[in-house]
């Protein structure tokens, strides 16, 4: 299996303000996902991003909102612009490491004020 | 697009007892199966899966069934213990390889 990690493990920010999460993988994958989390709720696919190519965004989540970096197999990025409070979340990284096996991160649990 | 509807929303079972939880989906050709377990402050988990060809697998306490004809799986946990209380949310990976998360389990063991 993969080892995930992420920072921010939390944050608190000001409404107006962006957040950059990152996502870092103990192996090279391929295929790397963002999730938004809300509190109570399932996970909801923000994106999936692929190296070297453009993040697929799901119905609702556009790039100007939520950009994503993916420069090499290993990392990927995931930044929270002109935040309100409705982008408080858990923000997930996952990769699909085998046949579909999906392991995930930590999180990061944003609060926006 | 697949739909997956997860039941009950809230379970709660004394330790020892048996929990079943359960999931039904609409899309026949997905294919992949999978039951997370989220803990409070953490990331999901992958504790057990099942794919298509099968029709039940087993771990420890753990299993999980799938009736692909009426389109619905489970996930049993037997002798259940305190640690078990968590969120369990099913998963469905449709054709397209995208994965579909049920509501999610909130599962309370009482000791």
């Amino acid at each position: 299996s993969a080892v995930i990690s992420q920072k921010p493990s939390r944050d608190i920010c000001q409404r107006g303000t962006s957040l950059t999460i990152q996502c870092q993988v103990d192996s090279q994958v391929t295929m790397m996902f963002w999730y938004r989390q809300q509190p109570g709720q399932s996970l909801t696919l923000i994106a999936t991003a692929n190296q070297g190519s453009e993040a697929t965004y799901e119905s609702g989540f556009v790039i100007d909102k939520f950009p994503i970096s993916r420069p090499n197999l290993t990392f990927s990025t995931l930044t929270v612009s002109n935040m309100s409070p409705e982008d408080s979340s858990i923000y997930l990284c996952s990769v699909d490491w085998t046949r579909n096996e999906q392991f995930f991160g930590p999180g990061t649990r944003l609060t926006v004020l | 697009g697949e739909n997956v509807e997860q039941h009950p929303s809230t379970l709660s079972v004394q330790e020892g007892d048996s929990a079943v939880i359960k999931c039904t989906y609409s899309d026949s050709a997905s294919n992949y199966f999978p039951w997370y377990k989220q803990e409070l402050g953490k990331g999901p988990q992958l504790i057990i899966d099942i794919r298509s060809n099968v029709g039940e697998k087993k771990d420890q306490r753990i299993a999980v069934t799938l009736n692909k004809t009426a389109k619905h799986f489970s996930l049993h946990i037997t002798e259940t213990q305190p640690e078990d209380s968590a969120v369990y949310f099913c998963a469905v990976v449709t054709g397209g390889f995208k994965t579909i998360f049920g509501a999610g389990t909130r599962l309370f063991v009482k000791a």
